[in-house]
């Protein structure tokens, strides 16, 4: 069974650091990995999405990397904003499979 | 574009009664997805379609649950005898079915449904 585990659940920090939030998964046969931002009260947003054979996907300042062997990825944030603030999930699309696996998050603050 | 959206976003539901939750999904995308988010968590799937097939309800946590596309675009995901467990976010994403590896999930703002 897949299951993804994000660390840390909750994030502090000033204005202007760079980030790096963590998710795990137990099996390594997947299609994607997909980081996706929640705002509270709104649905997700899609903010990288890394293929199986792919390594790593950059946005902006946002960079998401992909180790499928040791079943990691991380997804870097340069110079935070307070507009960062939200929810960070990552979910896994397994192979032969339609649906998303969900971590439960990593809560982010940013403050001025 | 419009993306996908969802009604009632709000429903406040007394325990025993039925609810039914609707998702309009992006015109044109041939897969749909429900899931349920529950405060604090991830999202977990409930069911998928492609078009008006239902290929996937192993999500769905009892016979309460009940989803339906049957003209392959508007879905409805109905809870009968709703139960406090039962409170929750409900939310609705559509892909265009690329294909697997490159395809995108969009989701809609969700249903919050609260049983008292």
């Amino acid at each position: 069974k897949q299951e993804v585990t994000q660390i840390p659940a909750a994030l502090s920090v000033p204005e202007g650091e760079n980030l790096v939030l963590n998710c795990s998964f137990t099996d390594s046969a997947i299609y994607n990995l997909q980081w996706f931002r929640q705002d509270p009260g709104k649905g997700l947003t899609s903010l990288l999405l890394i293929q199986s054979s792919q390594r790593e996907q950059t946005s902006g300042r946002l960079n998401a990397s992909l180790d499928k062997s040791s079943g990691r990825s991380t997804l870097y944030i340069a110079a935070s904003q307070p507009g960062d603030s939200a929810t960070y999930l990552c979910a896994v699309r397994r192979a032969n499979t339609d649906k998303l696996i969900f971590g439960t998050g990593t809560r982010l603050q940013v403050f001025p | 574009g419009a993306g996908v959206s969802q009604s009632p976003r709000y429903k406040v539901a007394k325990r025993g009664q039925d609810v039914a939750l609707r998702c309009d999904p992006i015109s044109g995308h041939v897969s749909l997805f429900w899931y349920q988010q529950a405060l604090g968590q991830g999202p977990e799937f409930l069911t998928y379609f492609q078009n008006e097939a239902q290929l996937d309800k192993s999500g769905l946590p009892s016979d309460r649950f009940f989803a339906e596309r049957p003209e392959g675009s508007v879905s409805t995901l109905k809870i009968q005898r709703t139960q406090q467990e039962d409170s929750a976010v409900y939310l609705c994403a559509s892909s265009p079915k690329v294909d697997r590896a490159g395809e995108t999930q969009y989701f809609g703002p969700g249903t919050r449904l609260l049983v008292l």
